[in-house]
C-alpha cells in the first residue's frame, strides 16, 4: 500500500472551511484515497473515498489532483464537534478481509 | 444508519482472567473485524470474519481467538487475560470493499 504524508496538526476557525492535505506520491493506478476520522474515544469513521475523479457527499469534499499524488479533505464548515484526528489511507479496494491501516493522521482543533 | 455497537466502553480484568469482548451488527453485514489501538502503533488487525463461522487471523492474533456463530455477532475472546493486552478494541463491519463501520471501542485494563 502507498504511504502518506500528513501534517500533525491543524487549526480552524469554527464556520471556516477546514482544507486537510494528504501526499501520497507513491500512490499506484488501482489505489484508492479513503478518509476516516476519529473523535476523542470514539471509533474511527468513514467519511468519503476517491480514485481520481472529485467527491463530494454530505460530510465533506474530496479533491484529488490530476497525477493523483496528493489530496485534500474539504470540511465546507466547519464545527466544533469536527475536532478529530484525521486519517487519509491509500489502498486497493477492500476486498473480503483486508485490513485498513492507519498512519498518525492529522489532529484538526475547530476553535470557536 | 449503521449501528455497530460493543458490549462494554470500559473493562477491568485481572491477569490470567478469560474475558469475552461482545461486538454486534444491525445491518446484515457480511464481513467483521476486531482491532486493537495502542498510542503510536495506530490500529492493528487481530482477527476478521468474512461470513459465520468463518474467521481469519489478522496481524496480531496471539493470546486471541475469535467466534461467529450468527452473522450480526463478532465475538473477541483473550483466554487468559495478560497486562500486555491493556488496549482499547475496536470492533467493525463491512458489506462493501469500500467502507469500514466501528463501533464505540471497549477501553480494557488487565492488572
Amino acid at each position: 500500500d502507498a504511504k502518506t504524508t500528513q501534517p500533525p496538526s491543524m487549526d480552524c476557525a469554527e464556520g471556516r472551511a477546514a482544507n486537510l492535505p494528504c501526499n501520497h506520491s507513491t500512490i499506484s493506478g488501482n489505489e484508492y484515497v479513503y478518509w476516516y476520522r476519529q473523535i476523542h474515544s470514539q471509533g474511527p469513521q468513514y467519511i468519503i473515498h476517491g480514485l481520481k475523479n472529485n467527491e463530494t457527499n454530505e460530510m465533506a469534499s474530496l479533491i484529488i489532483t490530476e497525477d493523483r499524488k496528493s489530496s485534500t479533505l474539504i470540511l465546507p464548515h466547519a464545527t466544533l464537534r469536527d475536532t478529530a484526528v484525521y486519517y487519509c489511507i491509500v489502498r486497493t479496494r477492500l476486498e473480503y478481509g483486508n485490513k485498513l491501516v492507519f498512519g498518525a493522521g492529522t489532529i484538526l482543533r475547530v476553535k470557536s | 444508519d449503521v449501528k455497530v455497537t460493543q458490549s462494554s466502553r470500559y473493562l477491568v480484568k485481572r491477569t490470567g482472567e478469560k474475558v469475552f469482548l461482545e461486538c454486534v451488527q444491525d445491518m446484515d453485514h457480511e464481513n467483521m473485524f476486531w482491532y486493537r489501538q495502542d498510542p503510536g502503533l495506530g490500529l492493528r488487525l487481530i482477527y476478521f470474519s468474512y461470513d459465520v463461522k468463518m474467521k481469519e487471523k489478522g496481524d496480531i492474533p496471539e493470546g486471541y481467538s475469535v467466534s461467529r456463530e450468527k452473522k450480526e455477532r463478532f465475538s473477541l475472546i483473550l483466554e487468559s487475560a495478560s497486562t500486555n493486552q491493556t488496549s482499547m478494541y475496536l470492533c467493525a463491519s463491512s458489506s462493501s470493499s469500500y467502507e469500514q463501520y466501528f463501533g464505540p471501542g471497549t477501553r480494557l485494563t488487565v492488572t
